[in-house]
C-alpha cells in the first residue's frame, strides 16, 4: 500500500525557518517525481514545488523561489521542504504527493502537516 | 501566473449531471493534455479523479468524465450522488514546467 506521511509542521515566527519531511513507503521512491502542495485555511490548493527522481531538476512556484528548497534522500525514502524567511501567507496545510513524471498528476497524497507563521 | 478559473459553486439534484469548467491559457490548459481533476472532501486530502484530460484512475467511477476544448477543460459528473458533494479542483502543467491549480468549485448535491 502506498503511504506518504508528512511531519515537521508547527508554529513559527515570521522570518523563521522550518523543515518538513515526507516519509514514503509502498512504492519505489526513486522511480518517481515528488511534489509539495499547500492549502491555506479555508482556501484552495496551491502547488509549491516538484523534484525529479535524482533530485537535480527542481521547480518552484514564484512566491517561494529563493526561500524554499525541495530535496530528497532516496536511500531513506524521504522528501523534504526547507522553508526559510517564512511569512504569514505561508500558513497552510502542506501535502506531499507522488508524481510519475513532470506534468503528470499527484496520484497519491499524504494527510498533510500544518505550518502556522505567526508572532 | 494566476490560478486557473473555475466557478465558485455548482449544484445539482441526485441523478442529474453537472459540469465544472476550468479556464486557463495557451501556456497551460490549451497547450498540454496534462489537465487533472481532484476531489476533496472536508478535512481530507485531495483524491485524483481525472488525469491527462480524459483518463480515470483505477477505482474511480465512470460517472466522472473529462474533456477539453481550447483553453477550457471540463469535468462532468453524471448520475449525481450524495457522496459526490465535495470541492473539486482542476490543475494543469504549464510552459514553465510548473503546475497551476484552479480556485476550486464547491459541488452541492441538493
Amino acid at each position: 500500500e502506498v503511504q506518504l506521511v508528512e511531519s515537521g509542521g508547527g508554529l513559527v515566527q515570521p522570518g523563521g525557518s522550518l523543515r518538513l519531511s515526507c516519509a514514503v513507503s509502498g512504492f519505489v521512491f526513486s522511480d518517481y517525481w515528488m511534489s509539495w502542495v499547500r492549502q491555506a485555511p479555508g482556501k484552495g490548493l496551491e502547488w509549491v514545488a516538484n523534484i525529479e527522481q535524482e533530485g537535480s531538476d527542481k521547480y518552484y512556484v514564484g512566491s517561494v523561489k529563493g526561500r524554499f528548497t525541495i530535496s530528497r534522500d532516496n536511500a531513506k525514502n524521504l522528501l523534504y521542504l526547507q522553508m526559510n524567511s517564512l511569512r504569514a501567507e505561508d500558513t497552510a496545510l502542506y501535502y506531499c504527493g507522488r508524481v510519475r513524471f513532470s506534468g503528470s498528476p499527484l496520484d497519491s497524497w499524504g494527510q498533510g502537516t500544518l505550518v502556522t507563521v505567526s508572532s | 501566473q494566476s490560478a486557473l478559473t473555475q466557478p465558485a459553486s455548482v449544484s445539482g439534484s441526485p441523478g442529474q449531471s453537472i459540469t465544472i469548467s476550468c479556464t486557463g491559457t495557451s501556456s497551460d490548459v490549451g497547450g498540454y493534455n496534462y489537465v487533472s481533476w481532484y476531489q476533496q472532501h472536508p478535512g481530507k486530502a485531495p483524491k485524483l479523479m481525472i488525469y491527462e484530460v480524459t483518463n480515470r484512475p483505477s477505482g474511480v467511477s465512470n460517472r466522472f468524465s473529462g474533456s477539453k476544448s481550447g483553453n477550457t477543460a471540463s469535468l462532468t459528473i453524471s448520475g449525481l450522488q450524495a457522496e459526490d458533494e465535495a470541492d473539486y479542483y482542476c490543475s494543469s502543467y504549464t510552459s514553465s514546467s510548473t503546475v497551476l491549480f484552479g480556485g476550486g468549485t464547491k459541488l452541492t448535491v441538493l
